[in-house]
């Protein structure tokens, strides 16, 4: 089965600083999609960026960017220019055409990055 | 932010009461989506839809019933609530279509079973 592995319960980083969230993942697909999502305290969960398995570019969008590494399994997502409004619970994700139960998601247990002022 | 609406936000209810935590969305979408997360973890899919009068169980065992008769609506139901059930509950919809397809978030029920 497929799994997501995210090994930093807890990060933090300075404002303006940048933070890079590791995320790594077991699958025996080659063809699948991974996903950031964040996760405010108290807020509805939002994504943040996605990555096609099949495409060698990584990912990014504004000051969010992913380093995918297929071989290695890794999806490690990078904040730049870190902001207190990036404070949340990040989740990894993981979905491939295989899966049961109408593609969902399989999650990593997730990251709580704090933003120091 | 998404227009998926999840009610009640928060419930503190007794043990053997019956439930049901309402899930809206307006976008359209035809598959929908019941995640259990108990705090500071992962998201267990539940229940998930296809779309109208379509309902099937997730992988992580619940003893909670959904509903779809409408599009935009898919609530969910605990017959007799107990401790056990204490969690977040967050539903989601998605398109049909690509696996690349955005799912979105409702803010989430806080259910406290006493």
């Amino acid at each position: 089965a497929q799994t997501v592995t995210q090994s930093q319960p807890e990060m933090s980083v300075q404002e303006a600083e940048t933070v890079t969230l590791s995320c790594t993942y077991d699958t025996s697909e080659s063809d699948y999609y991974l996903f950031w999502y964040k996760q405010p305290p108290s807020r509805q969960m939002i994504l943040v960026i996605r990555q096609e398995a099949y495409k060698q570019q990584n990912a990014t969008e504004n000051r969010f960017s992913v380093n995918f590494q297929k071989a290695a399994k890794s999806f490690s997502l990078k904040i730049s220019d870190s902001q207190l409004g990036d404070a949340a619970m990040y989740f990894c994700a993981y979905r491939d055409l295989s899966m049961e139960y109408g593609n969902k998601l399989v999650f990593g247990a997730g990251t709580i990055l704090r933003v120091k002022s | 932010e998404a227009d998926i609406y999840q009610t009640p936000r928060y419930l503190v209810i007794g043990t053997g009461k019956k439930i049901t935590l309402e899930c809206s969305q307006t976008m359209g979408h035809d598959k929908m989506y019941w995640y259990q997360q108990d705090p500071g973890m992962e998201l267990h899919l539940i229940h998930y839809s296809y779309g109208v009068n379509s309902t099937e169980k997730g992988d992580l065992s619940s003893e909670s019933t959904v509903s779809r008769i409408r599009t935009e609506h898919f609530p969910l139901t605990l017959e007799s609530a107990r401790p056990s059930h204490t969690s977040q509950y967050l539903c989601a919809s998605q398109e049909l279509g690509g696996a690349i397809n955005e799912q979105f978030f409702g803010p989430g029920t806080r259910l406290t079973v006493l």
